[in-house]
């Protein structure tokens, strides 16, 4: 089983939607989780930086971590094309310990 | 404020042959970390420098070493290559051995034929 799982996508979404981005991982020793977008032909940018359980929100974006249920989620509210990239979840145990990214899902939002 | 930047940008090898790939870090960061992407997969960590001195490793052979300068900027050096080595390499900084957070750069994309 890998440490974290994502649905590939690639899902495809119009304008304006409400999107939800969801991982699972296996190891209860987690305790940062992130999200980072990847553009194409780009390396990784931080999107949402959270510890522990709970929701943050940072302008359209919201996540949200369920630890009991090992369930991380990021929502996008009022899609924008340019939102369309692969969006990676990633967890570490400590903040001085590897991140372990999930494989990606691959969103694309149309005009 | 400079980034995250990575040399080349691509590069084809013959399997067998070694390679060296380059990374300047953030401004104002010390710790340098690596990264293999492979097509469709999630970047896997191969090993983080810092103060010049390796400070943890992936799972990877150590045909994959590495280097870390006085001025922070890192190598990464794949010997005998493999056609599994075929990926993208991603170099990220940041401070002091966090990885809260990681500045990325573009990569490099290496294609071993």
């Amino acid at each position: 089983q890998k440490e974290v799982e994502q649905d590939p996508g690639p899902l495809s979404v119009p304008e304006g939607a409400i999107v939800s981005l969801n991982c699972t991982y296996s190891n209860s020793a987690f305790q940062y989780f992130m999200w980072y977008r990847q553009y194409s032909r780009k390396g990784p940018e931080l999107l949402m930086y959270t510890y522990s359980s709970g929701n943050k929100e940072d302008g359209r974006f919201t996540a949200q971590v369920d630890k009991s249920s090992k369930y991380i989620s990021l929502f996008i509210r009022d899609s924008q094309p340019s939102d369309s990239a692969t969006y990676l979840c990633a967890t570490m145990k400590t903040s001085y310990d590897k991140v372990i990214f999930g494989p990606g899902t691959s969103l694309s939002v149309i005009p | 404020e400079t980034g995250v930047t990575q040399s080349p940008t691509h590069l084809i090898k013959t399997r067998g042959q070694q390679v060296t790939l380059r990374c300047s870090s953030q401004s104002g960061h010390n710790t340098v970390s690596w990264y293999q992407q492979a097509l469709g997969q999630g970047p896997q960590f191969i090993f983080q420098y810092y103060r010049e001195e390796e400070n943890g490793r992936g799972n990877f052979p150590p045909r994959f070493s590495g280097l870390q300068f006085p001025n922070y900027s890192s190598e990464l050096n794949v010997n005998a290559l493999e056609l599994d080595d075929s990926a993208l390499y991603l170099c990220a900084s940041s401070q002091d051995s966090s990885n809260s957070p990681l500045h990325f750069g573009n990569g490099t994309r290496l294609t071993v034929t």
